[in-house]
């Protein structure tokens, strides 16, 4: 079965580390991205990252250069880190696989398989 | 602008057809996709490309694209429906990844 399992600290105090860390199973990366999208309380979905199975990794600059994604491929796991953590980062993480290509004239983007999902609640 | 733009809510008469619009500059280079979330949930991809849905979908699930906008169609809803639907682009200029802001569907 195609799945996400994802796992991690769920409190932190702020300045701390959030560490997340999301396990392909049923399937082979290769050819996938694996993104991380958080959801703040009450709040909309927010695309974090995403890297792919080379180590090639995009992230979304309004975090400002305290997320990191990286990859294990021997134990076909993806992390996120997220540095220097407020108040602000409190937030369900979601790991996603991501899929893009190219379809004349557009290209298409889509997230077909998502985690469950981590709670993570920053407080001092 | 990598921002994408939806209404915050919209309702819709049980068996009735709503339609819910995304806009924003990335989708004029690329498909939207539409996922479906319920509380307490992750999102479900409910469409995606130029006109695909995930196994399990319902046909009741269309999407279409013109130009900036992105629609995604709801034909004859049912009370499980109720939720919110958020589109989800890329924007090329710094290659991420972008969401709209939501909309909650409420089934009448």
């Amino acid at each position: 079965q195609v799945q996400l399992q994802q796992w991690g600290a769920g409190l932190l105090k702020p300045s701390e580390t959030l560490s997340l860390t999301c396990a392909v199973n049923g399937w082979s990366f290769t050819n996938y991205y694996v993104s991380w999208i958080r959801q703040s309380p009450g709040q909309g979905l927010e695309w974090i990252a995403e890297i792919n199975d080379s180590g090639s990794a995009s992230y979304n600059p309004s975090l400002k250069g305290r997320v990191t994604m990286s990859v294990d491929t021997s134990r076909n796991q993806f992390s996120l880190n997220l540095t220097s953590v407020t108040v602000a980062d409190t937030a369900v993480y979601y790991c996603a696989r991501s899929i893009w290509g190219r379809h004349p004239p557009y290209f298409y983007y889509y997230m077909d398989v998502w985690g469950k999902g981590t709670a993570v609640t920053v407080s001092s | 602008s990598s921002e994408l733009t939806q209404d915050p809510a919209v309702s819709v008469a049980l068996g009735q057809t709503v339609r819910i619009t995304c806009q924003g500059d990335s989708l004029r280079t690329y498909y939207a996709s539409w996922f479906q979330q319920k509380p307490g949930q992750a999102p479900i991809l409910v469409f995606y490309g130029k006109n695909n849905r995930p196994s399990g979908i319902p046909d009741r699930f269309s999407g279409s694209s013109s130009g900036n906008t992105a629609s995604l169609t709801i034909a004859g809803a049912q009370a499980e429906d109720e939720a919110d639907y958020y589109c989800n682009s890329r924007d090329s200029s710094d290659n991420r990844g972008v969401f709209g802001t939501g909309t909650k569907v409420t089934v009448l």
